[in-house]
């Protein structure tokens, strides 16, 4: 029930596509739903994040898509670019445990 | 640089060796967190430091210790590691153990164990 499953495993979108990842959970208390991005040989960094009073959270190109009661969330990246080509990790949490349950990952590959 | 230094960035260590890897934070956090990163696997945590104290061991074997002498700086001492336990590890901080949410990671120690 601690777990968080994303798919797909891997990605690859032409430039000036949209790149979706999804992702699910079983725990209703998760309450914190964080996207990691993380390059080669660099360590992941927060890239957007949504609490689940709303359904969208819009920053730049990227979305997170949230859907309570499915228990699933989503990431896209509009108008892809190659510089957008890294591993994302999708995560969730919640308030009475203080743990960051991460999903497998992602590697997205971005072509000009 | 985001913040998290980790040293060495790659170690090659026979099963008999004894080795540490060391982190350090520049960004006045107070927690601080192992984890390990394998391919096609969640990050796994490891063990978690709250305000210089052990708060998390999430069963990890005994041939892996760690210290934290203070706020800033964190350490993971190996011992007889076994060839599975080779994979990428990575330290994080965050202001303190309620922000988890907001890590901030090294960019990892590439582990290989022969």
């Amino acid at each position: 029930q601690q777990q968080v499953k994303q798919s797909p495993q891997s990605l690859i979108v032409q430039k000036g596509g949209i790149s979706i990842i999804n992702c699910a959970y079983e725990n209703t208390a998760f309450d914190y739903f964080p996207w990691y991005q993380q390059f080669p040989g660099k360590g992941p960094a927060l890239l957007i994040a949504i609490r689940p009073d709303v359904s969208e959270k819009k920053e730049g190109r990227f979305t997170i898509s949230f859907n309570k009661s499915a228990k699933q969330f989503s990431l896209h990246i509009m108008d892809s670019q190659p510089g957008d080509s890294a591993t994302y990790f999708c995560a969730a949490s919640s308030y009475n445990t203080d743990k960051l349950i991460f999903g497998t990952g992602t590697r997205l590959q971005v072509f000009p | 640089e985001t913040g998290v230094t980790q040293t060495p960035r790659h170690l090659v260590m026979g099963m008999t060796n004894k080795k540490s890897l060391k982190c350090e934070q520049h960004l006045g956090h107070n927690a601080m967190y192992w984890y390990k990163q394998s391919a096609k696997k969640p990050l796994e945590l490891m063990f978690v430091y709250n305000f210089k104290e052990q708060t998390e061991n999430n069963s990890v074997p005994s041939r892996f210790s760690p210290e934290c002498p203070n706020s800033s700086h964190l350490f993971l001492h190996l011992h007889t590691l076994q060839p599975e336990d080779s994979a990428l590890y990575l330290c994080a901080s965050s202001q303190d153990r309620a922000t988890i949410e907001k890590l901030f990671f090294g960019s990892g120690t590439q582990l290989s164990v022969l």
